[in-house]
């Protein structure tokens, strides 16, 4: 079974409407990331936890929220998606060393109509 | 913002061909320099974690340098083959703590 799982896959949804991304991880690391792809531009850090009762703000965090529901669930919110917000997410964890690698879960496809 | 570049953007290489490509990134406050390889279709996975100024690690045909003084890092691939295509990231720790990628560099090789 995979370490760091991603729900759903893939999702088409329309403008306005609210989304929610689920993340979860059996390597029991106490930080975990929301990242976002777009062509050309690598991957983008949209909010990133800690511990569970820490959340930070990434580069890009404007249009969406997140929930640390435990140590090993981090789920990304879109309150009211809009089409530039179509990309393909991914979702990561690490050991609390700066030094850790990080691991991907295998990411989800949004389309926001 | 952290700004760390890499480049080229992409590059096309003859299968059997050596290359390399570089990330630059602000000397200072540097924490630590990660490597990524992404697989069309496939979640990044971690090649590489750098600290120290001249650092130098291998895996296989793959290896990387570090010089944290003048702010950049060099992967180097022996002797390409068609399963190295990949887009390669690097990405930087700061005093911040959270790792700021760059946008990659997409790796094709030729048959």
């Amino acid at each position: 079974d995979a370490d760091v799982t991603q729900t759903p896959r893939n999702r088409i949804t329309k403008t306005g409407k609210r989304i929610m991304l689920e993340c979860s991880q059996t390597k029991g690391h106490d930080r975990m990331y929301w990242y976002r792809q777009d062509p050309g531009l690598g991957l983008r850090l949209i909010y990133y936890s800690f511990d569970v009762k820490d959340i930070n703000k990434g580069e890009i965090s404007d249009g969406y929220s997140v929930s640390r529901q435990a140590q090993a669930k981090f789920s990304l919110s879109l309150e009211s998606a809009i089409p530039n917000q179509t990309a393909l997410y991914f979702c990561a964890t690490s050991g609390t060393v700066n030094t850790d690698t990080q691991y991907f879960g295998p990411g989800t496809r949004l389309t926001v109509l | 913002i952290l700004n760390v570049e890499q480049s080229p953007q992409s590059l096309h290489v003859q299968e059997g061909d050596s290359t390399n490509f570089t990330c630059s990134f602000p000397s200072s406050n540097f924490y630590a320099l990660h490597w990524y390889r992404w697989e069309t279709a496939k979640s990044p996975e971690a090649l590489f974690v750098m600290t120290l100024n001249g650092d130098e690690k291998k895996k296989g045909r793959i290896s990387a340098t570090l010089n944290t003084k003048e702010g950049y890092s060099y992967l180097y691939i022996k002797g390409s083959q068609p399963e190295d295509s990949a887009t390669y990231l690097c990405g930087i720790i700061q005093g911040a703590q959270k790792l700021v990628f760059g946008q990659g560099t997409r790796l094709t090789i030729n048959p």
